[in-house]
């Protein structure tokens, strides 16, 4: 069964810092990974889509990175704001699973002005 | 939010009463979910369907039945509410096109079961 975890479970920074969120995953037999943003009481945003052959995706000041074969992904924030306050969910598609996520439990950060 | 609405958007009800949920999408997407949302859990998938009629089981069903009688509607009945199924409720679609690889979601259902 495909478990993913995410590390930190909460981040505070001060505006502007570079900053990295993780997420790992046991089985790295997946199709794709995606990072979302969710803001308290609202739904999911589609942030960035990593397929199972690439290495990294970039938006803006987002940079995603994928190592399938360590499990392990990364969602790199530029310059942080206090708009990028929020909750960060990474989520996977394992191979062979009629595209259902699997998600894990999501890192909260606050940047600070 | 690629077309995707849910309703009710809140729902307060009693245990041991029926509850259901829709989920609405206005662009022919084959495929939907519906996923349930906990401290502590996260996101996890109920049921979901990959086309009309063509449903499955998620990781936590129990309690939940689904019905996709036509394309643009999944809903999602709690046949006897529980409070163990007071929760957020997200509908997701799977995009097409370029989009054929990501989950959208619709803005979710808060529903208590007092």
């Amino acid at each position: 069964k495909q478990e993913v975890t995410q590390i930190p479970a909460a981040l505070s920074v001060p505006e502007g810092e570079n900053l990295v969120l993780n997420c790992s995953f046991t089985d790295s037999a997946i199709y794709n990974l995606q990072w979302f943003r969710q803001d308290p009481g609202k739904g999911l945003t589609s942030l960035l889509l990593i397929q199972s052959s690439q290495r990294e995706q970039t938006s803006g000041r987002l940079n995603a990175s994928l190592d399938k074969s360590s499990g392990r992904s990364t969602l790199y924030i530029a310059a942080s704001q206090p708009g990028d306050s929020a909750t960060y969910l990474c989520a996977v598609v394992s191979g062979g699973s009629n595209y259902k996520l699997t998600f894990g439990k999501g890192t909260l950060l606050t940047v600070n002005p | 939010d690629a077309g995707i609405t849910q309703s009710p958007r809140h729902k307060v009800t009693e245990t041991g009463t029926p509850v259901t949920l829709r989920c609405h999408q206005t662009e022919n997407h084959r495929y939907m979910y519906w996923y349930r949302q906990d401290p502590g859990h996260g996101l996890r998938l109920i049921h979901y369907s990959y086309g009309v009629k063509d449903t499955d089981k998620g990781e936590v069903s129990d309690g939940y039945s689904v019905s996709r009688s036509k394309t643009e509607d999944f809903l999602l009945t709690l046949e006897s509410a529980t409070s163990s199924q007071t929760s957020v409720y997200f509908c997701a679609i799977r995009g097409q096109a370029s989009s054929y690889n990501e989950q959208f979601f619709g803005p979710g259902t808060r529903l208590t079961v007092l």
